[in-house]
């Protein structure tokens, strides 16, 4: 596609439950970001990959949290036992992976835990 | 840690009036600067970036100088349209292996006729 692809656009999901948001990120580009970010708040940093490898994971909050990149193209974040303060839109973006280069953002899921 | 502290909104405006947006930055290193915009119902965009300091990235109208003495790269348009409002995300990168982003809290602009 054109740009990058997140779905689903919204979902909804009981305290407790397994989800998993996808994202489809522009053709050819090497390096995946995940982003969370809250009501009234900036973007947080996720996990970044290069290829198919996390190569910093640093900003997933805990454990519950994991994403893969089995073959270096689509990603898929995976939440286990959500709870309310999981709510927040996630955002996936994608770039060339060279140096400061552009990073291209998806819309985002937004990920509501009742 | 590194982060980046920005002007809370709404700022409003009246069409083609002054904006300044204020963003400043703490960063331990020589950080690379971005704008970024947040259209209704779009996803972020890029709108303009610096990589070093007394670089002046522009865009769309909008200017924004990286200033190391003062750490700072506020955003600044002379003439605002209605189109213009959006939420505004000041964000520097760091990591030059990874070149993940750290925002500011956002800003969201309304230009009114």
């Amino acid at each position: 596609g054109a740009g990058v692809s997140q779905t689903p656009s919204n979902k909804v999901t009981e305290k407790g439950k397994y989800v998993e948001l996808r994202c489809d990120p522009i053709s050819g580009h090497t390096a995946l970001y995940w982003y969370r970010q809250s009501l009234g708040q900036g973007p947080e940093f996720l996990i970044y990959f290069q290829g198919t490898g996390a190569a910093d994971d640093s900003g997933l909050p805990n454990d519950r949290f994991f994403a893969v990149r089995p073959e270096g193209s689509v990603s898929t974040l995976k939440i286990q036992r959500t709870e309310r303060g999981d709510s927040a839109v996630y955002l996936c973006a994608s770039s060339s992976g060279l140096s400061n280069t552009e990073a291209f953002f998806g819309q985002g899921t937004r990920l509501t835990v009742v | 840690g590194d982060s980046v502290t920005q002007m809370e909104g709404p700022v409003t405006l009246s069409e083609e009036a002054f904006l300044t947006i204020n963003c400043t930055y703490t960063a331990t290193g020589y950080p690379s600067l971005f704008w970024y915009v947040q259209y209704p119902g779009e996803g972020l965009q890029l709108l303009l970036k610096a990589t070093k300091a007394d670089d002046k990235g522009s865009n769309k109208g909008f200017e924004a100088t990286y200033r190391k003495e003062t750490t700072s790269f506020h955003l600044e348009k002379g003439s605002v349209q209605v189109s213009d409002s959006a939420v505004y995300f000041c964000a520097l990168s760091e990591n030059r292996s990874t070149d993940k982003l750290i925002f500011g809290t956002g800003t969201r602009l309304q230009v009114f006729p």
